[in-house]
């Protein structure tokens, strides 16, 4: 157990609604990381927040967005979801913003698009 | 961001150590080598991670080479419970912490 969670564990929907992806940091850690993991890209990062602010930002589409509370806790938002969104998506947190700093992940959310 | 390179699968038998290269001969003086493992079914988990000097933790050691254009993962007697995919990941200290994930190396442990 990383110490990362994240809700929910399974996610269906349809082409064109939008979802609402959470992740709860490890506590004390301070920067928030979302990845995507499809099959045929691999494990991509999407964005980062550090403390509440936007950090460094990846091959994320304008589609989604994100954001970290003042509880360091952050949502990921998919809208107009395609077929091609269906993938697993992992949030990672660590103490800081360094290069040195060691990333957690949690369990991922599965979401399915039909 | 920096590139490495990894060999796609590798095989191992258990109780015996296996060793898992990484080339990166773009590095930068900076970057810092890391390695995260991801077992099936579950999110990526942190493995080592070091700059020039070799690094031991309890789960395994890493070799840098000299000129730093190359590293080694090295797991000291393989488990089951190691077979993996393993990825060998540059740090990018502008861009904030993220990690740039290829395609990794398969680890299969035979019994």
């Amino acid at each position: 157990d990383s110490g990362v969670t994240q809700t929910p564990k399974h996610l269906i929907t349809a082409t064109g609604q939008r979802v609402t992806l959470r992740c709860s940091p490890r506590s004390g850690d301070l920067s928030v990381y979302w990845y995507q993991q499809s099959l045929d890209q691999g494990l991509q990062f999407l964005i980062q927040y550090y403390n509440g602010e936007e950090r460094a930002k990846g091959n994320i589409l304008e589609r989604f967005s994100a954001q970290q509370f003042p509880d360091l806790h952050s949502e990921l938002n998919l809208s107009s979801l395609e077929l091609g969104d269906s993938a697993l998506y992992f949030c990672a947190s660590s103490v800081g913003d360094r290069d040195n700093n060691e990333q957690f992940f949690g369990p991922g959310t599965r979401l399915t698009v039909l | 961001d920096a590139k490495t390179t990894q060999p796609n699968s590798m095989e191992s038998n258990e109780e015996e150590p296996v060793h898992l290269p990484c080339n990166h001969s773009t590095i930068s003086g900076t970057d810092y080598i890391h390695w995260y493992r991801q077992l099936p079914s579950q999110g990526p988990e942190y493995v080592i991670h070091g700059l020039t000097s070799n690094v031991n933790n309890r789960m395994a050691s890493l070799a840098i080479a000299e000129d730093r254009k190359s590293s080694t993962l090295i797991l000291h007697r393989a488990t089951l419970r190691d077979a993996a995919v393993y990825y060998c990941i540059l740090g990018d200290m502008e861009y904030g912490n993220k990690l740039v994930f290829g395609a990794g190396t398969i680890l299969r442990v035979k019994s």
